[in-house]
């Protein structure tokens, strides 16, 4: 099946740096990639959705001049988290579609990077 | 505007034992599609099964299987024969015109030995 892949998995730091996440398809192109946040406990909250070669598209309430997403190749997106604070700390998964996939709708998800921001 | 509906936070199940998850949907899209995720305590999301609004029979993949009734909105996932490592968070999903997943809140299922 396809995979997708993240990195890091874990990353710590301090409160002020920026912090760089790569979400990549291994196996397959992704035109479209999505971020999403989960808070323990909590649901997958979508935060973008990111398009090749185009701006991504930032759900609302969602910073976009503090999560920078790029989405520069067919298999690589990156989220940037800019000026972190303890609040930003939180489980992120990306996935990806595979629009030549046998099920056109299925997301592939990344296992996700876990910040924390101290 | 779609929404998911997991009423139940938590559910406990004995092992060898059969388990509903019940999955309530509100949308006003003709064609969309039903997703049931795992989500086990390292955190990655594992896809179960897949129910399309316009698919006849119910979905079906091993011991998992959606219990599809569209005139009530509901796709309930039944896990047959529950096993200690089923213990997890599931989550409903579904897929419409916003081409985008709406997840539910989830449900904590824990298999008791």
């Amino acid at each position: 099946g396809a995979v997708v892949s993240q990195h890091p998995s874990r990353v710590i730091c301090k409160s002020g740096t920026s912090v760089k996440i790569e979400c990549r398809s291994l196996d397959f192109q992704a035109t479209t990639m999505f971020w999403y946040r989960q808070f323990p406990k909590q649901s997958l909250m979508l935060m973008a959705t990111s398009n090749e070669g185009s701006k991504a598209t930032y759900e609302q309430g969602v910073e976009k001049d503090k999560f920078l997403i790029n989405h520069a190749s067919l298999t690589l997106s990156t989220l940037t988290v800019t000026s972190a604070h303890p609040e930003d700390s939180s489980f992120y998964i990306c996935s990806a579609r595979d629009p030549q996939g046998p099920l056109s709708y299925e997301q592939y998800f990344g296992p996700g990077t876990r910040l924390t921001v101290t | 505007a779609q929404k998911i509906t997991q009423t139940q936070p938590g559910m406990f199940v004995q092992e060898k034992e059969a388990v509903t998850l019940d999955c309530t949907y509100d949308t006003s899209d003709p064609s969309y599609g039903l997703f049931w995720y795992k989500q086990p305590s390292s955190g990655e999301m594992i896809f179960l099964i897949y129910q399309g609004s316009y698919d006849q029979q119910n979905a079906t993949e091993g011991r998992y299987s959606l219990n599809f009734q569209k005139a009530r909105k509901s796709a309930n996932l039944v896990i047959s024969a529950s096993q200690l490592g089923d213990s997890a968070m599931y989550f409903c999903a579904m897929w419409g015109s916003a081409r985008q997943l709406t997840f539910g809140s989830g449900t904590q299922l824990t298999v008791l030995p």
